[in-house]
């Protein structure tokens, strides 16, 4: 059974702090995302990446940073937490193939800034 | 960037009823997808359609797609309690990426 994981399902931080998150995948597969949920918005890409220490800038990548060291392994970095950083954050992975591209989603994690 | 938009935004039918979620978009696609997010977790893909499809079907699910009109219905029929949840389409206009819709809230009443 396919599984993508993450550090925590639950997150409170304060305003300025390092935070990372972190997603493990044991599919062997390439391509791994990081989204951050919104009511209204939404899911909304904020980095992904096709390959070990390869990364790629989503659709709002402002204040965050992503680290792939491992194929199995993609963190999401907030540099400076902020309270408008307040989100779910969902992490998904997927193989190369083509027509066969469908993400498998982590349950995600609810961060919180104060 | 926006690309899929999905109507209504919540729907809340009786149980055994079909429901029908719809999706446009705005640019040529690879293919569309369907995901489905129970309350407060992670999507769960459902069923994939490619941009040379027409119709597919999957168990109780039913998905639609018309490329002239870019728009993707997807049918779920005789509605259970446990598909109260909400459906996002997704697009694949890029390779391997994809851009997900604003999502439909659907609520079945026992």
């Amino acid at each position: 059974d396919v599984k993508v994981t993450q550090s925590s399902r639950y997150l409170v931080k304060r305003t300025g702090e390092k935070v990372f998150l972190e997603c493990v995948q044991d599919m062997d597969h390439e391509n791994m995302f990081w989204y951050r949920q919104d009511p209204g918005l939404g899911l909304r890409l904020i980095y992904f990446s096709y390959d070990v220490k390869m990364k790629e800038k989503g659709d709002i990548p402002e204040g965050y940073s992503v680290s792939r060291e491992k194929k199995e392994r993609f963190s999401l970095i907030l540099e400076s937490a902020s309270t408008n950083q307040t989100s779910m954050y969902l992490c998904a992975s997927s193989s190369h193939g083509t027509g066969s591209n469908e993400q498998y989603f982590g349950p995600g994690t609810r961060l919180t800034v104060t | 960037s926006q690309q899929g938009e999905e109507d209504p935004q919540a729907l809340s039918i009786q149980e055994g009823e079909n429901a029908t979620m719809n999706c446009s978009y705005k640019t040529s696609i690879n293919n569309l997808q369907w995901y489905r997010q129970n309350s407060g977790r992670g999507l769960v893909h459902l069923i994939l359609i490619r941009s040379n499809e027409r119709e597919k079907h999957s168990g109780r699910l039913r998905v639609t797609l018309d490329t002239s009109k870019k728009s993707s219905s997807l049918l779920i029929t005789a509605s259970r309690a446990a598909d109260t949840a909400s459906y996002f389409c997704a697009t694949e206009a890029a390779a391997q990426k994809l851009v997900f819709g604003q999502g439909t809230r659907l609520t079945i009443n026992p």
